[in-house]
């Protein structure tokens, strides 16, 4: 399968600080999808993004597919932004169909 | 109006035991997955159905068996349930485009716990 390594694993921010959290991959992909698991454990959706840059309000990706990464910026964070961000990449060829998850990173963010 | 659904939302039960969760999605999707999410939160894919055909199976025991009577149902039943079992199990959908399967929407997962 396709590794999935994501950085930092944990990450502790005062509200209204901004932070970069970043995806590497281990081969190419055609689908890298950005999660926020949130406390009730509900997977939301943030970003489909195989390749260039998105923004939704306080949040942006970019992937550059080329290099095997993706970052997810998060501006002004709020406490409801507290949680686990899942970076999950769609392989090719025998891996297709499957999303590889990395192992999150886990945020939090104080008052 | 949700657009991926699982039942029952928490399930508790004693080693041995048969049980099945369930899920539907409105979204009008071809393909639907199920995924286990460990005590470490890691996520893993364990089966795939695209058209009611199973084209992923991952290296699951075969107690587990998924069931897809319709493209907008995936079931999947579990024999003899053991402490292990005990995860988060996630239904996901997505729409084929040729040789790309893309964007997956997540159900709110199914926690089991067995005793």
């Amino acid at each position: 399968g396709i590794q999935v390594e994501q950085s930092p694993p944990d990450l502790i921010l005062q509200e209204g600080a901004n932070s970069t959290l970043r995806c590497n991959f281990s081969d190419s992909v055609n689908n890298l999808q950005w999660f926020h698991q949130n406390p009730w454990g509900q997977l939301i959706n943030l970003f489909y993004i195989p390749s260039g840059t998105k923004q939704n309000g306080r949040l942006s990706a970019t992937t550059v597919a080329t290099e095997r990464y993706s970052l997810l910026y998060i501006s002004s964070s709020q406490t409801t932004d507290s949680g686990v961000y899942f970076c999950a990449v769609g392989g090719r060829g025998s891996t297709l169909g499957r999303l590889y998850f990395g192992r999150g990173t886990q945020l939090t963010v104080w008052p | 109006d949700t657009a991926v659904s699982q039942t029952p939302k928490y399930l508790v039960t004693q080693m041995g035991n048969d049980k099945s969760i369930k899920c539907e999605q409105n979204l009008g999707h071809d393909t639907m997955y199920w995924y286990k999410q460990d005590s470490k939160k890691f996520l893993k894919i364990m089966f795939s159905y695209n058209n009611k055909e199973l084209i992923i199976n991952e290296t699951v025991p075969n107690r587990f068996s998924p069931k897809s009577p319709d493209k907008a149902h995936l079931n999947l039943h579990i024999n003899s349930l053991e402490l292990g079992d005990s995860a988060v199990y996630f239904c996901a959908s997505s729409q084929q485009s040729g040789r790309v399967f893309n964007e997956q929407f997540f159900g709110p997962g199914t926690r089991l716990t067995v005793l």
